[in-house]
């Protein structure tokens, strides 16, 4: 069974410049988080998806931040502009629905890791 | 609010050695507690949970947790380091009735020949 897959692993910009990053959850897994993980720290959620939906966006810094999971399977995670405190590993997981019982277990991706210069 | 405290963020111990990784839950409900393990350059893996039932959860790769309500603790051990042991490892806690895992800051486990 093939895992989360997020590309690209690493991306260096220089600040103001827009970056995206992509996911694919494992097939069938109807939630999809984005997590960001700056160093030394845990990951932090930014957004969750049910389905097509986002339903906990709360952590996301909307003024420069955009996600989107359009057909409700891989997602698309934005920055523009892109500012120095934005280095960080992005990390997408993917899980079964949490109502079926299995509520925080996670399935994570390599991550995508940003330097912004 | 929840919040899970990991005490040490560097662990060191020879081969063979036990090792035991601290973690302390904050929950105002009955919380789901895990452990995640992160090697270098990779996403992270879930090593252990606890949810209802058994307080002693075992793991892969040889690693334990036990519950403990009256210290709010949930601890990782494991009887015998192996030098694949070596990486980092993420206490997380949720509550039964949300999706939103609450992440320590980490403990980074090296383990010396």
């Amino acid at each position: 069974e093939a895992g989360v897959v997020q590309s690209p692993r690493y991306k260096i910009i220089e600040k103001k410049q827009p970056v995206a990053f992509w996911c694919n959850p494992i097939s069938g897994h109807n939630t999809l988080y984005w997590y960001r993980q700056n160093l030394g720290q845990g990951p932090e959620l930014l957004i969750r998806y049910e389905n097509e939906e986002a339903v906990d966006d709360s952590q996301l810094p909307k003024d420069r931040f955009s996600a989107e999971r359009l057909k409700g399977v891989d997602s698309t995670l934005k920055i523009q502009p892109a500012e120095l405190g934005d280095s960080a590993v992005y990390l997408c997981a993917s899980s079964l629905d949490f109502a079926t019982g299995d509520a925080g277990e996670l399935f994570f991706g390599e991550g995508s890791r940003l330097t912004v210069l | 609010a929840q919040s899970v405290t990991q005490l040490g963020s560097h662990v060191s111990v020879s081969e063979g050695a036990l090792v035991l990784l601290r973690c302390n839950y904050s929950s105002s409900v009955p919380p789901y507690l895990f452990w995640y393990v992160q090697y270098p350059n990779q996403g992270l893996q879930l090593l252990l949970k606890y949810t209802t039932g058994a307080t002693l959860v075992k793991g892969i790769n040889g690693f334990e947790a036990e519950f403990k309500k009256s210290e709010t603790s949930f601890h990782l051990t494991k009887p015998s380091a192996h030098m694949s042991d070596a990486a980092e490892y993420f206490c997380a806690v949720t509550a039964y009735n949300t999706d939103k895992l609450i992440f320590g800051t980490g403990t980074r486990l090296q383990v010396f020949p």
